[in-house]
């Protein structure tokens, strides 16, 4: 079965510093997809970065962007220059490319220090 | 871009009774919806998937007769709580999903709904 670890329950990180999330993930799949989700306090899910398996080149959106390793199976999320609106929860996330359901870690909390 | 709502955002409920809750996608067509749990401070629980026109799919543990799901169109799925206890109560957080048709699709969330047994 797959499963999602993220092993920082919660970080820091002082504003307009770079801070990394760490994601790592278990499955037997060549072919899927990985997503980091941010959950602020609204509760509002937001997709921040998608990275699709088969795709060497790391993911970037802005002031984000993933370390994608496919043999270690791992997927972190880097924040440059963080600002008080990224203070959330961040969500790690996996999915099958051949299937619908969407496995989530348990979250890591990040606080911006202003 | 792609906007999933859901009604009510709060609902506070007597221990016994039913509780309807409204998902819906207001610019897309979304051939699948997705039903999730999330207690406090914790991650998102997938409960079931549910398609256009076809029973919900349930994940392992969740009770199909007491989360009833109807997914009556392609931009409208329900959950219903019923006989809710206050167990049940939680944040309830659906999905759906833009189709292209090749599994390339997106999952949009909705705001959540919190649901307070009493």
């Amino acid at each position: 079965a797959q499963t999602v670890t993220q092993s920082q329950p919660e970080m820091s990180v002082q504003e307009a510093e770079t801070v990394t999330l760490s994601c790592t993930y278990d499955t037997s799949e060549s072919d899927y997809y990985l997503f980091w989700y941010k959950q602020p306090p609204s509760r509002q899910m937001i997709l921040v970065i998608r990275q699709e398996a088969y795709k060497q080149q790391n993911a970037t959106e802005n002031r984000f962007s993933v370390n994608f390793q496919k043999a270690a199976k791992s997927f972190s999320l880097k924040i440059s220059d963080s600002q008080l609106g990224d203070a959330a929860m961040y969500f790690c996330a996996y999915r099958w490319y051949r299937d619908d359901k969407i496995i989530f870690g348990k979250g890591t909390r990040l606080h911006i220090l202003p | 871009g792609a906007v999933v709502s859901q009604h009510p955002s709060r609902v506070i409920c007597k221990s016994g009774t039913s509780v309807k809750i409204e998902c819906r996608s207001l610019d897309f067509q979304a051939t699948t919806m997705f039903w999730y749990r999330q207690f406090p401070k914790k991650s998102l629980m997938l409960m079931a998937t549910s398609n256009e026109g076809s029973k919900a799919t349930y994940e392992q543990g969740v009770e199909k007769d007491k989360f009833l799901i109807n997914h009556a169109s392609l931009t409208l799925s329900t959950l219903t709580v019923t006989s809710a206890h206050p167990e049940d109560s939680s944040f309830y957080i659906c999905s759906a999903s833009l189709s292209q048709g090749d599994f390339t699709d997106t999952q949009y969330f909705g705001p959540g709904t919190r649901l307070t047994v009493l």
